[in-house]
């Protein structure tokens, strides 16, 4: 099935450091979802966007919707070690079938 | 906690076998979505309910089926199980589902593993 990109698979930080994750599709969605999973965990919900230009803060973590839709991104700043975890971006329409699809995730770990 | 609610939390089986998977949505939740979870195909969306309905079909085997019940909970059946059935399976629910994308919390998931 389609699934949006997210690359690298892996980011190795500094404990402090800021860290950028990006998400690319070939198509357009209307919502865009990050969230993070920890091991032997369901996904988290960290932050959604609904309108294409939309910037959404939740503390250390800020998210952006892309102006052509496809595409956004996650920022996280002054990592700390529970950020370790896996990463992924999710893309939704709007309409009856409102399904997310998944970017692979990106594993972050967080040197102290 | 998500208020998502699944069990089993493993599940050990053998090919050619038939499991059963159950989750309890978010109290209020009408919409119930599968996902299952493989290293190699990540996370891929399998069905949703709405209100007890079947609303879209994704990545699902014939081999697997699911039905939502009045008091919204879901079940996922698995049968004729085969070893690259082993992967996590995740619930999800939301509000609605109906109309416009709504935010999805996810359950704790179920491991399972076909030997």
């Amino acid at each position: 099935g389609q699934q949006l990109n997210q690359s690298p698979q892996s980011m190795f930080i500094q404990e402090g450091e800021d860290v950028s994750m990006n998400c690319t599709s070939s198509s357009i969605f209307n919502t865009w979802l990050w969230y993070k999973q920890d091991p032997g965990e369901g996904p988290v919900l960290l932050i959604a966007l609904y309108k294409a230009g939309e910037l959404t803060s939740n503390g250390r973590l800020t998210a952006q919707f892309g102006i052509t839709r496809k595409d956004s991104f996650l920022n996280i700043s002054a990592s700390i070690p529970s950020d370790v975890g896996i990463y992924f971006c999710a893309g939704q329409l709007t309409g009856a079938n409102s399904k997310l699809t998944f970017g692979k995730g990106i594993t972050l770990s967080v040197r102290p | 906690d998500s208020g998502v609610t699944q069990t089993p939390k493993h599940l050990i089986t053998a090919t050619g076998q038939r499991v059963t998977l159950r989750c309890s949505p978010r109290s209020g939740d009408l919409s119930v979505y599968w996902y299952q979870q493989s290293l190699d195909q990540g996370l891929q969306f399998l069905i949703q309910y709405y209100n007890g309905e079947e609303r879209a079909k994704g990545n699902i085997l014939e081999r697997f089926s699911a039905q939502q019940f009045p008091d919204l909970h879901s079940e996922l059946n698995l049968s004729s199980l085969e070893l690259g059935d082993s992967a996590l399976y995740f619930c999800a629910s939301s509000v609605a589902g109906q109309v416009g994308g709504n935010e999805q919390f996810f359950g704790p998931g179920t491991r399972l593993t076909v030997l």
